[in-house]
């Protein structure tokens, strides 16, 4: 089955607490993103990734990190958590042609909360 | 300007009526213009999307009305059911698709 899958769905942390979120997908895409959701604001883009070794931030990178070492992954780091990174995340990729007309495919969300 | 404004916020019809979503856009590079569904739990899925060389798309019961020169959007759904109560978000990206704006949603409640 075609899936982006993202591991932890639920997680509690503390306060500058190093954590990853990881995100896998199997459809050999080449197009992969990070999303935070936050209520009123919709979704707003953290990184994405066109290819393996190459990133490139979004909207709202600060306090985030990623990595494409593998086309199939790309985890969001979290070095030191604050409590205004407590939202919904989303992993989503993209086939590989790379049209912005193809379809992107979201993954279930990860609920983070910081305390 | 990178931000899509939408309205409402919310949205409530009878089984049968036909909502109505707004959007709008001032990044005259946006090309592409994705609305996404969202059920409680799950991420967003795309439900149609057009480019700016069209004025109107329809996709069974969803259609999409595009007004390059006023920089607006929007989404109609025809003969609404429960079933589409969902979260509706709009989106713009420029050509190659690299970065994605999304608009803040609007949550639609289809009453029986």
């Amino acid at each position: 089955e075609a899936q982006v899958t993202q591991n932890p769905r639920y997680l509690i942390t503390v306060t500058g607490k190093k954590l990853t979120v990881t995100c896998s997908q199997n459809m050999n895409h080449e197009y992969m993103s990070w999303y935070r959701q936050d209520p009123g604001l919709g979704l707003r883009q953290i990184y994405y990734s066109m290819n393996v070794e190459v990133t490139d931030k979004g909207d709202v990178p600060e306090g985030y990190k990623v990595s494409r070492k593998e086309k199939r992954n790309f985890p969001l780091i979290l070095e030191s958590p604050s409590p205004n990174q407590t939202s919904l995340y989303f992993c989503a990729s993209r086939a590989p042609s790379g049209r912005v007309t193809d379809t992107q495919y979201f993954g279930p969300g990860t609920r983070l909360t910081v305390l | 300007q990178q931000q899509v404004k939408q309205s409402p916020q919310s949205l409530i019809v009878q089984k049968g009526g036909i909502p109505i979503i707004n959007c709008a856009y001032e990044n005259t590079a946006f090309d592409y213009f994705p609305w996404y569904q969202q059920f409680p739990g799950k991420g967003p899925a795309l439900l149609i999307a057009i480019r700016p060389d069209v004025s109107e798309k329809k996709e069974g019961r969803f259609t999409i009305s595009f007004n390059k020169s006023a920089k607006q959007f929007s989404l109609h759904i025809m003969d609404s059911q429960p079933g589409d109560s969902a979260t509706y978000f709009c989106a713009a990206s420029g050509n190659y698709g690299q970065n994605f704006v999304f608009g803040p949603g609007t949550r639609l409640s289809v009453l029986p």
